[in-house]
Order: C-alpha cells, then sequence, then structure tokens
C-alpha cells in the first residue's frame, strides 16, 4: 500500500511561473519530509525537506509547504528555469525508523 | 570526497545468472540502502543497513542478498536473476538516517 502519493504524473509550465507540485501521504506517524530531483541517468538528488514541527521551509527558489492536518505537501518553484526540467520525487520518513517512502514522482517541463 | 560510487553502470544478465552490484561511500555514514526503480514507479527499498554487520529487509527484498562487512561498502547480490528483476538500481547513504544521498544508479536488463 502505497503511503505516499503524487497524484500528478506530468506538469508543463513556462519559463519565469511557479510550479507548483503536490505530495499526499496517508500514515500519520511521518515526521520528516524530502523532496528530490532526478536528472535521466542520475541518480536523484536532495532538494529540500522539512519536520513536522514546521509548516514552510524555504531555500533559494524552492518552498516546501507542510499542511499536517490534511496530510499534504507541496513544493514551489519560483521562477521556474528550463534546468528544473526533472523529476521530482517526494518522501516521507519516521524518525528513528531511517527509512524513506517515495513517492511516485512528477514530471516537470519547463517551457521557453 | 566521490560521494556514493556504484559499479557495474549497465549490466545484462541471463535468466538464472547471478551477480554482485557494488555500492561504496566516503562520507562515514552509518546508514546505506538499496533501491530500485521501475518505470513510472518511486522508488522500492530493497534492503538497508544501520551500520557495518547489521542489515535489514526493506519492502522488495526478495531475490536479492546484502552484506556489510565495513562502513563504506554495501553489495547488493541477485541469484537467479529473473526478467522481473530488469530495473534502475541506486545505492544511497545517509548520516542522519532522514537526508539520503544517492549513486548514479546500475541498469540491469535481464533476457
Amino acid at each position: 500500500d502505497q503511503q505516499v502519493k503524487q497524484n500528478s504524473p506530468s506538469l508543463s509550465v513556462q519559463e519565469g511561473r511557479i510550479s507548483i507540485l503536490n505530495c499526499d501521504y496517508t500514515n500519520s506517524m511521518f515526521d520528516y519530509f524530502l523532496w528530490y530531483k532526478k536528472y535521466p541517468a542520475e541518480g536523484p538528488t536532495f532538494l529540500i525537506s522539512i519536520s513536522s514541527i514546521k509548516d514552510k521551509n524555504e531555500d533559494g527558489r524552492f518552498t516546501v509547504f507542510l499542511n499536517k492536518s490534511a496530510k499534504h505537501l507541496s513544493l514551489h518553484i519560483v521562477p521556474s528555469q528550463p534546468g528544473d526540467s526533472a523529476v521530482y520525487f517526494c518522501a516521507a520518513s519516521v524518525t528513528n525508523d531511517y527509512k524513506l517512502s517515495f513517492g511516485a514522482g512528477t514530471t516537470v517541463t519547463v517551457r521557453a | 570526497n566521490a560521494g556514493v560510487t556504484q559499479t557495474p553502470k549497465f549490466r545484462i544478465l541471463k535468466i538464472g545468472q547471478s551477480m554482485t552490484l557494488q555500492c561504496a561511500q566516503d562520507m562515514n555514514h552509518n546508514y546505506m540502502y538499496w533501491y530500485r526503480q521501475d518505470p513510472g514507479m518511486g522508488l522500492k527499498l530493497i534492503y538497508y543497513s544501520v551500520g557495518a554487520g547489521i542489515t535489514d529487509k526493506g519492502e522488495v527484498p526478495n531475490g536479492y542478498n546484502v552484506s556489510r562487512s565495513t562502513t563504506e561498502d554495501f553489495p547488493l547480490r541477485l541469484e537467479l536473476a529473473a526478467p522481473s528483476q530488469t530495473s534502475v538500481y541506486f545505492c544511497a547513504s545517509s548520516y542522519s538516517g532522514h537526508t539520503q544521498y544517492f549513486g548514479p544508479g546500475t541498469r540491469l536488463t535481464v533476457l
């Protein structure tokens, strides 16, 4: 049973506009959430994370929002750039469990 | 630092053959992981280790084995390869058990 879901397999956005990626989870024990970015033929690279004690974390053009009551998080990329075209994975973990559960990924295409 | 390295990058196996996927990290991380990624799917955890000498099963361990004799190395063994094991395999390591750092992957095809 998939505990982390990314319901949009793909997203197309114009360069300079905002990209919003969504992720839902079912396990209420999750208390740490991460976003990874993956280019073709490469391994995933860590992008940004958020602990359940926060509802927002920002790093440059990337902001992650967490809504614990809705079991929902989102990643905002502003402004989107061509180099942001990649697959983005949402992941979640429980402290002291040492494992990540991944969503299926969202492919982002940034159009010039 | 090289980070997490994986060899080989590509491999084609025949049904029933065996092979070992190598993974090494130079960050002195205690936690190491093996995942597989099938097309259109997320990463599924095969095995993980919280330190040298300690390994445990993940979500999809059948058909695989691991060992962790040193902090740096975490090889994944495939015995009796099957077409269902055609996938991209990623190794990862972590200092905290939360943020994981991935290798470049091994693309395996079983024919």
